[in-house]
């Protein structure tokens, strides 16, 4: 198992530009999240899938989308990049089932917007 | 916030030394969660402790849970120069069936060989 994947490990913008960060695991989770991680801030969470079908908003939505493709991906959409975007995002999933509650994440990608 | 805050936020021992490293948060809780980030890595689940327990053991860790303080302590013990890394409490709201955990930011250690 490859566990959680993440796609594109680093990538530069320029600001303005818009870009999909894709993420794919092969646990047949039902529970997918995006985070976003600053320095000294911890991660923050910007949206969420509770299964397969729903999404929902975290902590720092703003400027961002997602889409839950099927069970194995979810996906993040930077429409028009900012400067206060530059992070390093990080997915992960979690079983969703009663008493699973740890969370599995990817390597992240390191996003640099100029 | 619902955010969990670690103390310290810096930690710096020598290979042997246990290391402790606290986490307090603000709400009512399902369970609490404590992961590990190598530099330039995902982080990885070490060790969860339930609302109904106090203390639990995993290998070299030991965690404590006082829902009373909404705190938490994570204890190393006989630390090694691979154990450098951040560590992050991670708190589940109770009664949330979604699975949303509230990271806090993280201590710093450093083991010194």
């Amino acid at each position: 198992n490859a566990g959680v994947t993440q796609t594109p490990k680093f990538q530069v913008l320029k600001t303005g530009q818009s870009m999909t960060l894709q993420c794919a695991q092969d646990m047949n989770h039902n529970s997918m999240y995006w985070y976003r991680q600053d320095p000294g801030m911890g991660l923050r969470l910007i949206y969420y899938s509770a299964s397969e079908g729903t999404t929902d908003k975290g902590e720092v939505p703003n400027g961002y989308n997602v889409s839950r493709l099927n069970k194995r991906e979810f996906s993040l959409r930077l429409e028009s990049a900012a400067p206060s975007q530059t992070s390093v995002y990080f997915c992960a999933s979690r079983n969703g089932l009663a008493g699973a509650y740890e969370q599995y994440f990817g390597p992240g990608t390191r996003l640099t917007v100029t | 916030s619902q955010q969990g805050e670690e103390d310290p936020q810096a930690l710096s021992i020598q290979e042997g030394e246990n290391a402790t490293m606290n986490c307090s948060y603000k709400t009512s809780i399902n369970n609490l969660q404590w992961y590990r980030q190598n530099s330039g890595r995902g982080l990885v689940h070490l060790i969860l402790i339930r609302s109904n327990e106090r203390e639990k053991h995993s290998g070299r860790l030991r965690v404590t849970l006082d829902t009373s303080k909404k705190s938490s302590s994570l204890l190393i013990t006989a630390s090694r120069a691979a154990d450098t890394a951040s560590y992050f409490c991670a708190t589940d709201e109770r009664g949330s069936t979604l699975g949303r955990l509230y990271f806090g930011r993280g201590t710093q250690l450093t083991v010194w060989p």
